[in-house]
């Protein structure tokens, strides 16, 4: 079946540092791919998604290319700030209804 | 005005009650969907519906079920709650056939089950 693998559980950055958090996946269709950005006690939200291979996709400063040579799309940012403390999820998505969820990347900004 | 709505947003239950969560949306989205969050579990499908009365099991349906009499709502229940079942609730809704489009999100709700 499909699945998504974010390595990363927490991930603690000083502000102002670059990230990237990690996003592979397994499927044997065309993928569509998400990024989520859950902020604490809200609702996940879009932060980008993408289909295109090779091609960079940003939004408020992050930024993600879709790979399927190596089926995975990572989430950068240049400098991180401390609005950026939040769950992320990388979440995969097919011709079916069921879209696939990593299990998320808690990330933690210091002052 | 594109938005998903959850009620209520904090339950406090006791082991054996039953337990009703409602999800509205105003987008007349025809996929809708029902998720639980875990610390370090990510979110867990519990059900899928895809229209009025045509609904379909998640990865962890046991202990669930749904209803679904409007386009607009959907509701997951809880018969006789167990404690195991405390977690983070979320809808979510989708436009059918778009699996390029993003999942809409409530705000969840907290259930605390004693």
């Amino acid at each position: 079946g499909d699945s998504v693998t974010q390595t990363e559980g927490l991930v603690t950055l000083t502000k102002g540092l670059p990230v990237m958090l990690n996003c592979t996946y397994q499927t044997t269709y065309s993928p569509f791919l998400f990024w989520y950005v859950q902020h604490l006690n809200e609702a996940p939200k879009l932060l980008l998604k993408s289909s295109t291979d090779n091609k960079r996709t940003e939004h408020q400063g992050f930024y993600a290319t879709l790979h399927k040579s190596s089926s995975s799309f990572h989430l950068q940012k240049s400098s991180v700030q401390l609005s950026d403390s939040a769950l992320y999820f990388c979440a995969l998505s097919v011709g079916n209804y069921k879209p696939t969820f990593g299990k998320g990347t808690s990330l933690v900004v210091h002052p | 005005d594109m938005k998903v709505t959850q009620m209520p947003r904090y339950l406090i239950k006791r082991m054996g009650e039953n337990v009703l969560l409602e999800c509205g949306q105003d987008m007349s989205h025809e996929t809708m969907y029902w998720y639980r969050q875990d610390p370090g579990l990510g979110l867990q499908l519990i059900y899928i519906s895809y229209d009025v009365d045509s609904n379909s099991e998640g990865d962890i349906p046991k202990g669930y079920r749904v209803s679904r009499k409007k386009r607009e709502h959907f509701s997951l229940i809880l018969d006789s709650a167990k404690t195991n079942q405390t977690s983070v609730y979320f809808c979510a809704s989708r436009p059918v056939g778009a699996p390029n489009e993003r999942l809409f999100f409530g705000h969840g709700t907290k259930l605390s089950v004693l």
